[in-house]
Formats: structure tokens, C-alpha cells, sequence
């Protein structure tokens, strides 16, 4: 058990509607980040923030967006959902924001678009 | 282009048995190398992290090296469990942006 929690587990919708994932991240963690793995792409890097600041942006959608509250736990919202955002949605954690710490994944959240 | 290639895709080793995995960037500027474990259906474990300083790194069974010159890397695994199959996926950090690249990974099974 990694520390990091992502609710919900399983998420199956339909095309064009909106969900939000959660994520809290290690008990002391400042940095989350948010992972997307996809049978035909792999894992890519969408989005990091660090103590409540966007950080990083990697490949992700303007369909999709994050954000960390001032608790420390990240929601990523994704919008007008496609079949071919069906995925396992991954958060991780890591102390600071610099790029060689640890990162501590989720266990992921699985998205299903029908 | 920042790209990272893993090789092989695949394996098939005897329990007890040693492999080693592949692991070419085209990674600029270079920040850090991390290699991860990942069980099916499962988050990512971090197995190393490699800067640019570093060449060699070792996590019990598992060591990892860096060649910074070529841009090539290893994960040599010693005596392997059957617990050891996973895939396992490499990720390249670029300084610049702070993002991060990842392979496509190679899916490891140990048969008894």
C-alpha cells in the first residue's frame, strides 16, 4: 500500500457526459501528479501540482482539467468524455516538487466511456 | 524528438534464472532515469531513480545502470521469483518543462 488513495475504483459513463476523479496523496506529500494508461498509448503525464499550484503540463486534453485544494488532495475533471478516453487514471505523490523524487502511485481509477 | 524505447517487448524466463532489460531515450536536456515495477492492473513501483551522476543503482535484486554517453540503460534482475513477472516500464525526465517520458515497457514472466 502506497499511501496514495483514488476514489472511485471503477467509473463507467457515457460519451459527452463530465467526471471528476479524486486523489489524496501521501500523508506529508506537497506534489501530485496524474498519470493516463491506455491499452494502445501506455502511460503518459498529464498534469503536476505543487502545493496547490499547477507545476507541469504534459499531454493532456483541454477537455481535462486538475486542480489541488488546499488540503492537498487533487481532483481531475474530465469533460465531454470520447471512447477513447477509457483508461486507468493514475495520482501519484512525492514530497517536493523537484523531478527526481520518489513518486508514490494510486491504485488507479478505471474510467469505462460507452 | 523526446522518445524512450524499451526492448524486448517481451520474455520468458525460468524461475531462478537472471535477465536484463533494455531501455534507449532520446531524452533532452536529461534530468533522471527511474525504472518502475508494475503489476497488472496495479500503480507503478518505483524500483530506481538515476541522475545524471549516477551509473549504477541497486534495489535488492534488481540493479539498474545508466550510460549517459549513449543514452542507454539496464535492469539487470538476479535469481528471479516468480513474483518478478510484471512489466516493467522506464522513464525519462527532461529538465526542461519537468516531463516525463515513458516507454512502452517490457512485460516479464517467470515460469516455475
Amino acid at each position: 500500500d502506497s499511501g496514495v488513495t483514488q476514489t472511485p475504483k471503477h467509473l463507467i459513463t457515457a460519451t459527452g457526459q463530465r467526471v471528476t476523479l479524486r486523489c489524496s496523496p501521501r500523508s506529508g506529500d506537497l506534489s501530485v501528479y496524474w498519470y493516463q494508461q491506455s491499452l494502445d498509448q501506455g502511460l503518459q503525464f498529464l498534469i503536476q501540482y505543487y502545493n496547490g499550484e499547477e507545476r507541469a503540463k504534459g499531454n493532456i486534453l483541454e477537455r481535462f482539467s486538475a486542480q489541488q485544494v488546499p488540503d492537498l488532495h487533487s481532483e481531475l475533471n474530465l469533460s465531454s468524455l470520447e471512447l477513447g478516453d477509457s483508461a486507468l487514471y493514475f495520482c501519484a505523490s512525492s514530497v517536493r516538487a523537484v523531478d527526481y523524487n520518489e513518486q508514490f502511485f494510486g491504485p488507479g481509477t478505471r474510467l469505462t466511456v460507452l | 524528438k523526446n522518445q524512450v524505447e524499451q526492448s524486448p517487448q517481451s520474455l520468458i524466463i525460468l524461475e531462478g534464472k537472471n535477465c536484463t532489460l533494455q531501455c534507449n531515450y532520446t531524452v533532452s536536456p536529461f534530468s533522471n532515469l527511474r525504472w518502475y515495477k508494475q503489476d497488472t492492473g496495479r500503480g507503478p513501483v518505483s524500483l530506481t531513480i538515476m541522475t545524471f551522476s549516477e551509473n549504477t543503482k541497486s534495489n535488492g535484486r534488481y540493479t539498474a545502470t545508466l550510460d549517459a554517453d549513449t543514452k542507454q540503460s539496464s535492469l539487470h534482475i538476479t535469481a528471479s521469483q516468480l513474483s518478478d513477472s510484471a512489466s516493467y516500464i522506464c522513464v525519462v525526465s527532461a529538465k526542461t518543462g519537468n516531463q516525463f517520458y515513458f516507454g512502452t515497457g517490457t512485460s516479464l514472466t517467470v515460469i516455475p
